[in-house]
């Protein structure tokens, strides 16, 4: 089964302070995907990042880093030097292709973020 | 560009009273979802299509019905709404297949059952 555990429900920091928000996911599937998703006050929710299975690299983009951990089964993600239109709620998003049910997607039940200017 | 629609954005309703939320994609996408959003449940699945004519059960597909007669378009139907169907709903689409796909979504629709 699938399944994806975001532990930190809610998290404030002060501006200008790095941030850490926590992904763990199980899965079966040797190949699969991750992704985080971005949902600010307005609502809409929008794309952060995919990684595959096989990419173990770290990336950084700006001051968002991600860390894909295979042998924790951890994607963690990183704000450095937070600022107030970060805050929002963070969702971390395992997906898998079976030819029988598609490309499904699974959520995490999202990080809601809070930087206190 | 590369859009999912869904319409309307905002709705508030009756109990009992029959709604369909629309979606529409451009992107020629196989595979289309809906997912509702409840707090502290993050997004669950409601429904999916493979493609034309091809539907499935997500998570939480009791109290919906979904059609998929042309590839673009996948509406969310709710023939009896209730109270606890009140949430944020989102339409996604993505290509079908293994490799390199992405879920694109529409904007959301905020459903208010009195």
């Amino acid at each position: 089964a699938q399944k994806v555990t975001q532990a930190q429900t809610e998290i404030s920091v002060v501006e200008k302070e790095d941030v850490t928000l926590d992904c763990v996911y199980e899965t079966r599937d040797t190949t699969y995907y991750l992704f985080w998703y971005k949902q600010p006050p307005s609502g809409e929710l929008v794309f952060l990042i995919r990684r595959n299975s096989f990419d173990e690299q770290n990336e950084i983009s700006g001051r968002y880093s991600w860390n894909f951990q295979k042998s924790t089964s951890s994607f963690n993600f990183t704000i450095t030097a937070s600022q107030v239109v970060d805050s929002a709620v963070y969702f971390c998003a395992l997906s898998a292709f079976h030819w029988d049910t598609g490309n499904q997607f699974y959520f995490g039940t999202g990080t809601s973020l809070t930087v206190i200017p | 560009e590369a859009q999912v629609t869904q319409n309307p954005r905002y709705l508030i309703t009756v109990t009992g009273k029959k709604l369909t939320v629309t979606c529409s994609q451009n992107m020629n996408h196989e595979y289309m979802s809906w997912y509702r959003q409840d707090p502290g449940l993050g997004l669950r699945q409601i429904y999916y299509s493979m493609n034309v004519e091809v539907t499935d059960k997500g998570d939480v597909p009791e109290g919906y019905k979904v059609s998929r007669k042309e590839k673009r378009n996948f509406p969310l139907i709710l023939e009896s709404p209730s109270p606890n169907q009140t949430s944020l709903y989102f339409c996604a689409s993505s290509s079908l297949g293994p490799s390199d796909y992405e879920q694109y979504f529409g904007p959301g629709t905020r459903l208010t059952v009195t």
